[in-house]
């Protein structure tokens, strides 16, 4: 059972355009919702996250757009560059004395010069 | 800091081998994570550890796998005898046992072939 799903599976952009990337969630026990970004042969690190509580943050080039009511979240990255190329996932955490981690199924971008 | 640190990097072996990859989580952290990343299954939790006690261990594969955590800053994972569909990167993960914005930090992974 997915209970994160992605959305594109492979992205090509090119260089200063926008990549959008979405995940869409089922459990509402979610309170923690992390994007990660991964370079080959290397381990996924930690982007931007948000709580469900806020519609949006901002850091840089990176936002996340979240709708609660929907269950979806969204990555949007702007101006792309070539370094940005890499593999993302979303994730969605239910924290407490349950905790877990669930990874969406990951999109890779690929940005043009 | 010294980041996760997991070894070996690369591993081959052949189908009925025991394989063990190891890791070293930050220093201070009480949370570890083994996953499995393959292009079929994305990433996969494993299991994980609080405070070197294993509490979800719903995504070990089967009996062929098993983690120990002997103390705070070395974990196992262990797969015997392998099987060719056991290749994959496997990564460990730490972080500080608390609320759920405490960030998960990942090692560089294990890429295992078994052939």
């Amino acid at each position: 059972q997915q209970q994160v799903k992605q959305s594109p599976q492979s992205l090509i952009v090119q260089k200063g355009g926008i990549s959008i990337i979405n995940c869409a969630y089922e459990n509402t026990a979610f309170d923690y919702f992390p994007w990660y970004q991964q370079f080959p042969g290397k381990g996924p690190a930690l982007l931007i996250a948000i709580r469900p509580d806020v519609s949006e943050k901002k850091e840089g080039r990176f936002t996340i757009s979240f709708n609660k009511s929907a269950k979806q979240f969204s990555l949007h990255i702007m101006d792309s560059q070539p370094g940005d190329s890499a593999t993302y996932f979303c994730a969605a955490i239910s924290g407490g004395s349950n905790y877990k981690l669930t990874f969406g199924k990951g999109t890779l971008l690929t940005v043009n010069p | 800091d010294a980041g996760v640190i997991q070894s070996p990097r690369h591993e081959v072996t052949e189908m009925g081998q025991e394989v063990t990859l190891r890791c070293k989580p930050i220093s201070g952290h009480n949370s570890l994570f083994w996953y499995r990343q393959t292009m079929m299954r994305g990433l996969e939790l494993l299991i994980y550890f609080n405070n070197n006690v294993p509490i979800d261990d719903s995504g070990m594969p089967e009996d062929r796998f098993s983690a120990k955590m002997p103390n705070a800053s070395f974990s196992t994972l262990k797969i015997q005898p392998s099987e060719p569909r056991d290749s994959a990167v496997y990564f460990c993960a730490s972080r500080i046992q608390g609320t759920s914005t405490d960030t998960q930090y990942f090692g560089p992974g294990t890429r295992l072939t078994v052939l």
